[in-house]
């Protein structure tokens, strides 16, 4: 079965230190997303990206990120100028252009800042 | 805005009990309603969801009606299975948006 793939799965950065985040989306879907979740809190949407161009994003998703698709095969999150408070895992979706919405998640990549 | 409350965890049963997990939300308009499941050291799941008001989503034994007058969404299970064992996140989509709102999850820890 197809599956989202994260790499890697633990990043341990130093504050001020930028930090790319690779996910592989399922091979024929065409929305991709980043959600994170900090340590006893909610899953937080970030960022949705749809034909090369980002489609909706949430408060969080301030000039400290970015997020591209490179090629065919990669969706990547960028963080410029990392903060202790982006310790968090993050989580890549994709989902196919049908009626469902269903989104697919990645297994995350924990990211400490320290 | 949009957002989802979810019972506080640990929930702890015994095999074959009776399971609920309360969700209800906030959201303007009419939203896609969703249950995931995180299993250790995996990503999250979709378990079922419901689209429109009395919707009931259905997959593994697990049960959610969406209830528009109460604004909720409750998960159910008859009998459940150490197997079952993960975290469960409910979650909404607001009609004309994509990015899901997750409430805080709930770990359910089922004992033999």
């Amino acid at each position: 079965e197809p599956e989202v793939t994260q790499t890697p799965s633990h990043q341990v950065t130093q504050m001020g230190q930028e930090v790319i985040l690779r996910c592989v989306p399922i091979s024929n879907h065409l929305y991709f997303y980043w959600y994170r979740q900090i340590l006893g809190q909610k899953v937080e949407f970030l960022v949705s990206f749809y034909n090369n161009e980002i489609s909706e994003k949430s408060e969080i998703f301030d000039d400290q990120f970015s997020v591209e698709r490179p090629d065919g095969s990669n969706f990547t999150l960028k963080i410029r100028s990392t903060k202790l408070e982006d310790s968090a895992m993050y989580f890549c979706a994709s989902r196919d252009t049908g009626g469902t919405y269903e989104q697919y998640f990645g297994p995350g990549t924990r990211l400490t800042v320290t | 805005g949009n957002s989802v409350t979810q019972m506080e965890g640990p929930v702890t049963l015994s095999e074959e009990a009776f399971l609920t997990i309360n969700c209800t939300y906030t959201a303007t308009g009419y939203p896609s309603l969703f249950w995931y499941v995180q299993y250790p050291g995996e990503g999250l799941q979709l378990l079922l969801k419901a689209t429109k008001a009395d919707d009931k989503g259905s997959n593994k034994g697990f049960e959610a009606t969406y209830r528009k007058e109460t604004t909720s969404f409750h998960l159910e299970k008859g009998s459940v299975q150490v197997s079952d064992s993960a975290v469960y996140f409910c979650a909404l989509r607001r009609g004309g948006a994509d990015g899901l709102t997750f409430g805080k999850g709930t770990h359910l820890i089922i004992q033999p």
